[in-house]
């Protein structure tokens, strides 16, 4: 079944240091991808998403790639801040499905 | 405020008691979908209706129940509380099924005492 494996956390960065989340999917077909990212408190907003190979969804200094041939949706910011401070999704969806299909998240800290 | 409106906040309750979460989706989205998110079991999708039709069935216990009225509201039943039941309940919505990303909800805080 559709599945998506997503980095273990929690990830600790400095201020302006680069940011990488690994993410991989299973699913037959071409599903969309996306990143969603969650506040302290607050349910999950949407990052940025692909909807074909080889897209590049990108959003507020975020970016991922969807990249067929490796399976993978791997979230990248070349300079975190305090305020990314966040719990990082990584979801699919079948384009024509009902139903998400979300990674444990990713717990990521920014210390000044 | 992402559009989609969850009530209440926070509800604590008893174990074997019934409670009922509310989604008014966002305006114009047909599709509303339920979630249930815990500590150790993450993100788990509970059920998708879509204009008023049950769409999508996920991992919902059978003690659950769901439903979209007319107005596109939906609601969510959990009755026979256990403790394990508690856990953050997200609604989302979307315009239509698939493939084009949630808008979600602040969520509905459930404490099983």
């Amino acid at each position: 079944g559709d599945s998506v494996t997503q980095m273990e956390g929690p990830v600790t960065l400095s201020e302006e240091a680069f940011l990488t989340i690994n993410c991989t999917y299973t699913a037959t077909g071409y599903p969309s991808l996306f990143w969603y990212v969650q506040y302290p408190g607050e349910g999950l907003q949407l990052l940025l998403k692909a909807t074909k190979a080889d897209d590049k969804g990108s959003n507020k200094g975020f970016e991922a790639t969807y990249r067929k041939e490796t399976t993978s949706f791997h979230l990248e910011k070349g300079s975190v801040q305090v305020s990314d401070s966040a719990v990082y999704f990584c979801a699919l969806s079948r384009n024509t499905g009902n139903q998400f299909y979300f990674g444990t998240g990713t717990s990521l800290t920014v210390i000044p | 405020d992402s559009g989609v409106t969850q009530t209440p906040k926070h509800l604590i309750t008893a174990t074997g008691q019934r409670v009922t979460l509310r989604c008014s989706p966002r305006s114009g989205d047909l599709s509303v979908y339920w979630y249930q998110q815990s500590l150790d079991q993450g993100l788990q999708f509970l059920i998708q209706y879509y204009n008023g039709e049950e769409r999508a069935k996920g991992n919902i216990l059978e003690r659950f129940s769901a439903q979209q009225f007319p107005d596109l509201h939906s609601e969510l039943n959990l009755s026979s509380l256990e403790l394990g039941d508690s856990a953050l309940y997200f609604c989302a919505s979307s315009p239509r099924q698939g493939g084009w990303g949630y808008t979600f909800g602040s969520g509905t805080r459930l404490t099983v005492v």
